[in-house]
C-alpha cells in the first residue's frame, strides 16, 4: 500500500516569507503527485499537480519534484495570511489515474501577520 | 455549475442505525470516490467506482457498502452505525478525456454516531 509522509506542523512562517511544505512518498512507481489546500472546515481544493522531475510554477506557487529521491515539495512565495490552510500532499494509487489518490496527513500552515 | 453534490450535509445518528449519504455530480465523470477525514488520519479511500457498474474496496472498507446508482450518482451506506464511524466523509469524482487524475471534492458530510 503506497504511504505519503507529511509532518503535520504547525508550520509558522512570517507574512511576506516563502513556505516550504516537503512530501515523501513510498512507491516508486508512483507517476501523478497533488497538492490539495483545505481550510478548516472546508472541502479540499487543488493547487497544483506535477507529473515531471523539475519545478512547476504557477504565480505565487511552485511545485518540485525528485522522483530519485521520492520527494515532493510545495513552496509558497510572498506568503499571506489568506494562505493559513492545511495543505495535502496525494499521489496516484494506480497507474490509470481511475484508483484515486493515496493522500498524506497534510502539514498545518500558519501565516503570521 | 453545482459540480460536486453531497447530502446530507449534517446527520446524527445512534449506534446501531442505518443510513446512506448521497453524491451526485454533474461533470460526466467516470470515475467516484468515498473518503473519509479523520483528525490526524487525514483522507482515507473507503469506496470507489472506477466506471460506472464498476465498485472496488479502498483502504478502510469495512462497514460499507456503496452503489454506482448511474453515471451521476453514487451512494454509500452504513447498514448498522458504530462510534468509530463518527467521521467527515467527502465525495470525489474525476475523470473525462484528457483527465489530470485530479479529484473533484464535494463539501462533506459530517457525521456522528452515538
Amino acid at each position: 500500500q503506497k504511504e505519503v509522509e507529511q509532518n503535520s506542523g504547525p508550520l509558522s512562517v512570517p507574512e511576506g516569507a516563502i513556505a516550504s511544505l516537503n512530501c515523501t512518498y513510498s512507491d516508486r512507481g508512483s507517476q501523478s503527485f497533488f497538492w490539495y489546500r483545505q481550510y478548516s472546515g472546508k472541502s479540499p481544493e487543488l493547487i497544483m499537480f506535477i507529473y515531471s522531475n523539475g519545478d512547476k510554477e504557477d504565480g505565487r506557487f511552485t511545485a518540485q519534484l525528485n522522483k530519485a529521491s521520492q520527494y515532493v515539495s510545495l513552496l509558497i512565495r510572498d506568503s499571506q495570511p489568506s494562505d493559513s490552510a492545511t495543505y495535502l500532499c496525494a499521489v496516484n494509487r494506480g497507474g490509470g489515474g481511475a484508483d484515486g489518490l493515496t493522500f498524506g496527513k497534510g502539514t498545518h500552515l500558519i501565516i503570521q501577520p | 455549475n453545482a459540480g460536486v453534490t453531497q447530502t446530507p450535509k449534517f446527520q446524527v445518528l445512534k449506534t446501531g442505525q442505518s443510513m446512506t449519504l448521497q453524491c451526485a455530480q454533474d461533470m460526466n465523470h467516470n470515475s467516484m470516490y468515498w473518503y473519509r477525514q479523520d483528525p490526524g488520519m487525514g483522507l482515507r479511500l473507503i469506496y470507489y467506482s472506477a466506471s460506472e457498474g464498476t465498485t472496488d474496496k479502498g483502504e478502510v472498507p469495512n462497514g460499507y457498502n456503496v452503489s454506482r446508482l448511474n453515471k451521476r450518482e453514487f451512494s454509500l451506506r452504513l447498514e448498522s452505525a458504530a462510534p468509530s464511524q463518527t467521521s467527515v466523509y467527502f465525495c470525489a469524482s474525476t475523470g473525462t478525456s484528457g483527465y489530470t487524475g485530479e479529484l473533484f471534492f464535494g463539501e462533506g458530510s459530517r457525521l456522528t454516531v452515538l
